[in-house]
């Protein structure tokens, strides 16, 4: 139990594209949904908190207009990194939590690679 | 501010026991978790204190002592497989939501 799912697990694109990346819980509903970032050999960084049905909690320093979660269900976040850049290039991962456990759990990651 | 220290690499033959230390400072403190994340994959959950003490599952136990805001991972009987980054994340709990706070990671290296 308690799988989360990422789509694409990599994704290259061009400079100044759009890229839209799914997090899914599979078999559990998740009331809230994190997005993390995690450049090599460094720590997950957190960006923002989102929560099924309202607007996403964004870190300091995130820039909501730059990175658009939607939390459209208990069951998927999605993360639209708008006009990716080469320095977005990362891997980002998302993880799900149902609020009752005090544990969050990790979908597999997705690499983007901005060219 | 916000941080939480780990040593950044930590060697250690088969079998044997090997300790990763956590010291924090941070705004809010909930509970103390531990990630084990092999390059390229998830994190995966391990052991979870919120009060002082040992908490022990299996081979790997972790600690808390609040009062100091540290804590440590131990892991025992090493195995090849456990060569990983591990992480101490805070849970912080701030407008009623649970808020995890990483640390800077320990790369463990395993030798036969």
């Amino acid at each position: 139990g308690a799988v989360v799912s990422q789509h694409p697990s990599r994704v290259i694109c061009k400079s100044g594209t759009s890229v839209k990346i799914e997090c899914r819980s599979l078999d559990f509903q998740a009331t809230t949904m994190f997005w993390y970032r995690q450049f090599p050999k460094q720590s997950l960084m957190l960006m923002a908190t989102s929560n099924e049905g309202s607007k996403a909690t964004y870190e300091q320093g995130v820039e909501k207009d730059k990175f658009l979660i939607n939390h459209a269900s208990l069951t998927l976040s999605t993360l639209t990194v708008t006009s990716a850049h080469p320095e977005d290039s990362s891997f980002y991962i998302c993880s799900a939590s149902t609020g009752f456990v005090n544990e969050q759990f990790f979908g597999p990651g997705t690499r983007l690679t901005v060219l | 501010g916000q941080s939480l220290e780990q040593p950044s690499e930590v060697t250690a033959v088969e079998g044997a026991i090997v300790q990763i230390n956590c010291t924090y400072q941070t705004s809010g403190f909930y509970g103390l978790s531990w990630y084990q994340q092999h390059d390229g994959g998830a994190p995966t959950f391990l052991s979870y204190n919120a009060l002082d003490g040992l908490e022990e599952t299996g081979r790997f136990s972790s600690f808390l002592s609040r009062s100091d805001s540290y804590g440590y991972l131990l892991l025992q009987e090493l195995q090849m497989k456990d060569s990983a980054s591990y992480f101490c994340a805070v849970r912080e709990r701030p407008m009623g939501f649970q808020k995890l706070v990483f640390g800077t990671g320990t790369r463990l290296l395993v030798s036969p």
